[in-house]
């Protein structure tokens, strides 16, 4: 399986700071069709979890754009431009290239 | 309004059976794989089956395989999880999803004596 790896585990940050989030996988990402299925998932406490990218950098509908994907092959960041309040939960990265999907062990990201 | 409700989740002995169903409606079902998502009480997510859409096309994590079946009515805008030879391990809120883009508030099942 592709493990997905996730740093920091933990991410403190000041209200209207940036933050960032690194994904790493195991193997390529990049699919036999030419696309890179990575996605990027916010859980807020409580609530299931909610697609912010898909495809390494597409922002599904109604996502603010504060939040932007990048990356290839393995290694992939979410970045949050300036953090608000309500951006706090975890976030996993996802990928779906590869049978089975498999996820990072998640970033909690707080409030400072 | 897009809706996908599951329902079914509950309490189960080890060794017994469950079976989730999905309602999604307000969106297009029968176009999109679907799957079934779990996460285990204060963990992270697992992706356990999915689905494609014509239904001829089915995967499961190596951890279900054999126990658990994935199912689909097109025409009733439905999923379903047949769950047996459950585990403690299998405890955990079950979400449907299709595609990856549109997740219910999932079902809690949890296996227990």
């Amino acid at each position: 399986d592709v493990v997905m790896t996730q740093s920091p585990l933990s991410l403190p940050v000041t209200l209207g700071q940036p933050a960032s989030i690194s994904c790493r996988s195991s193997q390529s990402l990049v699919h036999s069709d030419g696309n890179t299925y990575l996605s990027w998932f916010q859980q807020r406490p409580g609530q299931s979890p909610r697609r912010l990218i898909y495809r390494v950098s597409d922002r599904d509908s109604g996502v603010p754009d504060r939040f932007s994907g990048s990356g290839s092959g393995t290694d992939f960041t979410l970045k949050i431009s300036g953090v608000e309040a309500e951006d706090v939960g975890v976030y996993y990265c996802m990928q779906g290239t590869h049978w089975p999907h498999t996820f990072g062990q998640g970033t909690k990201l707080e409030i400072k | 309004e897009v809706q996908v409700v599951e329902s079914g989740g509950g309490l189960v002995q080890p060794g017994g059976s469950l079976r989730l169903s999905c309602a999604a409606s307000g969106l297009t079902f029968n176009s999109y794989w679907m799957n079934w998502v779990r996460q285990a009480p204060g963990k992270g997510l697992e992706w356990v089956a999915k689905i494609k859409p014509d239904g001829n096309e089915k995967y499961y994590v190596d951890s279900v395989k054999g126990r658990f079946t994935i199912s689909r009515d097109n025409a009733k805008n439905s999923l379903h999880l047949q769950m047996n030879s459950l585990r403690a391990e299998d405890t955990a809120i079950y979400y449907c999803v299709r595609s990856a883009d549109y997740w219910g508030q999932g079902t809690l099942v949890t296996v227990s004596s």
